[in-house]
């Protein structure tokens, strides 16, 4: 699987937009792009993926650059709840057979 | 629907002894994933089962670990004899068939003293 660049920490007014950004200058094109975030002690949790597609859902929006070297994941109205580590996977897609690999993902702390 | 169900919650047990962690994944998932968080080592795979076959086990430190999954919803990863490095949260999670991200549990704590 593709390996990922996060920075190791962001931080973000509450109630602003928060912007992640994730470098995969080597992402092979059945390669899908995964964000999962983990609160304090608790386990990780499925954000959003996308393959070129930008993407949304309830929680955030998923951009991927044309070339898909890299994403942005942006949670619109950033609250003190979203302060987490964030981590962008890169992974073959299809199925369940797979496996995910974390990296050291980036800090986001929201700041009242 | 309960979640990825994990138990126990915490366990602290002395050097040598052997732990039993305990894993309920989510029905109708058919793969199950167990992983390690330490500050040092971050988020480490340890195995991994489909349709309750280990697919990968590289993961897996050495042959104090073992893990198994009798049947589609129940998995264990066993250690013994147990070591203070082994000290970490042991998270299980479980995917569908779909493509969409995995469920993880609220892991165990584990401290070996």
């Amino acid at each position: 699987d593709a390996k990922t660049t996060q920075p190791p920490s962001m931080d973000c007014a509450e109630g602003r937009a928060a912007n992640l950004p994730c470098n995969h200058s080597t992402i092979s094109g059945n390669e899908y792009v995964y964000w999962y975030r983990q609160i304090h002690s608790q386990g990780p949790q499925y954000i959003i993926h996308g393959l070129k597609n930008n993407e949304t859902n309830e929680m955030a929006s998923l951009i991927i650059t044309e070339d898909r070297k890299s994403s942005t994941l942006i949670l619109p109205h950033a609250t003190l709840r979203d302060t987490a580590v964030y981590y962008c996977i890169v992974r073959v897609g299809g199925g369940s057979n797979y496996k995910l690999t974390f990296g050291k993902g980036t800090l986001l702390t929201v700041n009242p | 629907d309960a979640g990825v169900i994990q138990s126990p919650r915490h366990e602290v047990t002395e050097m040598g002894q052997e732990v039993t962690l305990r894993c309920k994944p989510i029905s109708g998932h058919n793969s199950l994933f167990w992983y390690r968080q330490t500050m040092m080592r971050g988020l480490e795979l340890l195995i991994y089962f489909n349709n309750n076959v280990p697919i990968d086990d590289s993961g897996m430190p050495e042959d104090r670990f073992s893990a198994k999954m009798p049947n589609a919803s129940f998995s264990t990863l066993k250690i013994q004899p147990s070591e203070p490095r082994d000290s970490a949260v042991y998270f299980c999670a479980s995917g569908g068939p779909d493509n969409y991200g995995y469920t993880f549990g609220s892991g165990t704590r584990l401290t070996v003293v």
